[in-house]
């Protein structure tokens, strides 16, 4: 079956990078483009990044101000999200989710999201 | 900072009905055809609920019915039950921010 797993959350200082993974089995990722979305405490969804099938076309939040870079290695199944000059506002989890395709597309299915904590 | 909104917080009995609104613009909803619903359960990822305003993905409960009208979308849950305490999302893309944009958020509670 169709599943997302992401990793490499963790607590990071602030001023500090990250990378996220998101492993991709059940489809064939290299045919869809995929986001991130994150999610901070207590709070509601926020679209953080896209990208297309082949990794040629890349979508920002504006509020990230280039912070933020998403890539794909579809060799291995596998979406990043490398994230610098992290604040302790991109304290969220954070969940890659598949392409639906639609006027607009949605998102679908979502993994489980990894955990980033910025603290000092 | 979501241009999409929705009532925070609804209640209701077990068999009752309840309607959710979502609330946008010229630039997102009114700008495409469609709006789509996300389930998040507690402590769990967001689910697709609805796609393309009123469809239902396999294994969503025909309860769940969706519409929209003009800068507004609804999300209607008939027969509530208590599975369904939860928070919902709607979702467009706004054109003017370049960018997918999710309502703020309803909490179900049953």
């Amino acid at each position: 079956q169709v599943q997302l797993v992401e990793s490499g959350g963790g607590v990071v200082q602030p001023g500090r990078s990250l990378r996220l993974s998101c492993a991709v089995s059940g489809f064939t990722f290299s045919s869809f483009p995929m986001h991130w979305v994150r999610q901070a405490p207590g709070r509601g969804l926020e679209w953080v990044a896209s990208i297309s099938y082949d990794g040629s076309d890349k979508y920002y939040g504006e509020w990230l101000k280039g912070r933020f870079t998403i890539s794909r290695d579809n060799s291995k199944n596998t979406l990043f999200l490398q994230m610098s000059s992290l604040t302790i506002e991109d304290t969220a989890v954070y969940y890659c989710a598949r392409v639906g395709y639609g006027d607009p597309n949605w998102f679908d299915p979502w993994g489980q999201g990894t955990l980033v904590a910025v603290s000092s | 900072q979501s241009v999409l909104t929705q009532p925070p917080s609804l209640s209701g009995a077990p068999g009752q009905t309840l309607t959710i609104s979502c609330t946008g613009s010229s630039s997102n909803i009114g700008a495409h055809d469609d709006v789509h619903w996300y389930q998040q359960l507690p402590g769990t990822a967001p689910k697709l609920l609805i796609h393309e305003t009123n469809n239902r993905p396999s294994g969503v409960p025909d309860r769940f019915s969706g519409s929209k009208s003009g800068t507004s979308a609804s999300l209607a849950i008939t027969g509530l039950q208590a599975e369904d305490e939860a928070d919902y999302y709607c979702q467009s893309y706004d054109s003017s921010q370049s960018a997918y944009v999710f309502g703020t958020g309803t909490k179900v509670t049953v």
